[in-house]
Order: structure tokens, then C-alpha cells, then sequence
């Protein structure tokens, strides 16, 4: 099972900042394929990124994904009031399939 | 953009059965594959199981194999997860989820199943 790691646990920015959450994995990712989500209290979570870095339909440009094999990053540019919540990456390449623990991102 | 509603959720004793399902509001042509994501309430997300359009292949957490059956009715464009012998630490929303691959791209808004007695 390919176990995956979110840091920090909780990041406190101010809206404008930049986030940058990490996703590492216990062994490669096979063809990158790392999704991240994010969930807002009292919501299902919604697609973000898919493929390490691929933006799904409707998702703002001031969110990208990067990494490969077993390092992946997550940046929200410009951080605005309505990205405030949990962020989850998820691996989809092995069953079975594992998320991370989640990052809270949080007002300042 | 298809919608997907989870019902049957409810309280169940431990040692219990329950099946919850899932249906689309719209029928999705080419390969797709469903699958089921639970949430205890306040903690994170924990993959449970998934199952190709077709049926032909499915996978399962170690948490649930071999008490947890995932299947679907293609005709009702329905999604189910027959849960047997349940333990009080499957109490969780569950979420049904479809994809064009193993990423979850369109969500329901869960189901809450709580087994206590």
C-alpha cells in the first residue's frame, strides 16, 4: 500500500498569500497519477488536480500541481477568501488507492 | 455534469448488514469507473472500494475485503455497497464518486451510516 504523507498538518496564511502543500508518497506514484482535492466544511471534496498537474474543468489558474514519482506539491497563488478549507492528495495509480491526511489551510 | 445522490444510509448494530446506493442522473458513455470514499465525521477522507462500468473488475481497502460488496445495476444507472458484519468503526458518510479513470471527478454529497448499538 502506497502510503502518503501531507505537509503541513495546518497553514496559516492571510488571503493574497501563496500556499505550497506537499504530498510525499512511500514509494513512486506510477505515471503520476496524483489527483488533490479540496473539501469545505459541510461539502463533499471537489477535483482539483489531476495527473500531478492537470487542472480539472473549471478550476481557477491560480492553482497548480507539480512533482513526479514521490514528491508532489500543490500551490494556490493569490489565495482568495473562498480557498480557505481542507486539501487531500490522493494517489490512483495502485490499488488500493490511498489519501493523505490532509492539509488545513487556514485565515491568519 | 452528472449528479450523483447517495441513499440508505442509517443506524445499524454492530454485526449488522446494510446496503447503500448511489444514482446517476445521467448515463456516462465510454469507460468510467465508480467507486466509494468514506469520511468519519471531522476526519479525512479513506478510500473504500471501486468498480468498472462494466462490472468486470473491482478492488477493494483491506479494511473492507470481504465484508463489503461493491456492484452496480447498469440499466438503473445505480451504484451499491452491500456491507456486511459491520463494526462500529465503519460509522462514516459515505461517498459515491465516478471517473474516466481511477480519479474521483464528480462527487455525491454522501450518505451517514453509524453502527452503534
Amino acid at each position: 500500500e502506497i502510503v502518503l504523507t501531507q505537509s503541513p498538518g495546518t497553514l496559516c496564511l492571510s488571503p493574497g498569500e501563496r500556499a505550497t502543500l506537499s504530498c510525499r508518497a512511500s514509494q513512486s506514484v506510477g505515471n503520476n497519477y496524483l489527483a488533490w482535492y479540496q473539501q469545505k466544511p459541510g461539502q463533499a471534496p471537489r477535483l482539483l488536480i489531476d495527473d500531478a498537474s492537470r487542472r480539472a474543468t473549471g478550476i481557477p489558474d491560480r492553482f497548480s500541481g507539480s512533482g513526479s514519482g514521490t514528491d508532489f506539491t500543490l500551490t494556490i497563488n493569490r489565495l482568495e477568501p473562498e480557498d480557505f478549507a481542507v486539501y487531500y492528495c490522493q494517489q490512483c495509480a495502485t490499488p488500493p488507492l490511498t489519501f493523505g491526511g490532509g492539509t488545513k489551510v487556514e485565515i491568519k | 455534469e452528472v449528479q450523483l445522490v447517495e441513499s440508505g444510509g442509517r443506524l445499524v448494530q454492530p454485526g449488522g448488514s446494510l446496503r447503500v446506493s448511489c444514482s446517476a442522473s445521467e448515463f456516462t458513455f465510454g469507460t468510467y469507473w465508480d467507486q466509494w470514499v468514506r469520511q468519519v465525521p471531522g476526519k479525512g477522507l479513506e478510500w473504500v472500494s471501486l468498480i468498472k462500468d462494466d462490472g468486470t473488475e473491482t478492488h477493494y481497502a483491506d479494511s473492507v475485503k470481504g465484508r463489503f460488496t461493491i456492484s452496480r445495476d447498469s440499466a438503473k444507472n445505480t451504484l451499491y455497497l452491500q456491507m456486511n458484519n459491520l463494526r462500529a468503526e465503519d460509522t462514516a458518510v459515505y461517498y459515491c464518486t465516478r471517473g474516466d479513470g481511477w480519479v474521483s471527478n464528480y462527487w455525491g454529497q454522501g450518505t451517514l451510516v453509524t453502527v452503534s448499538s
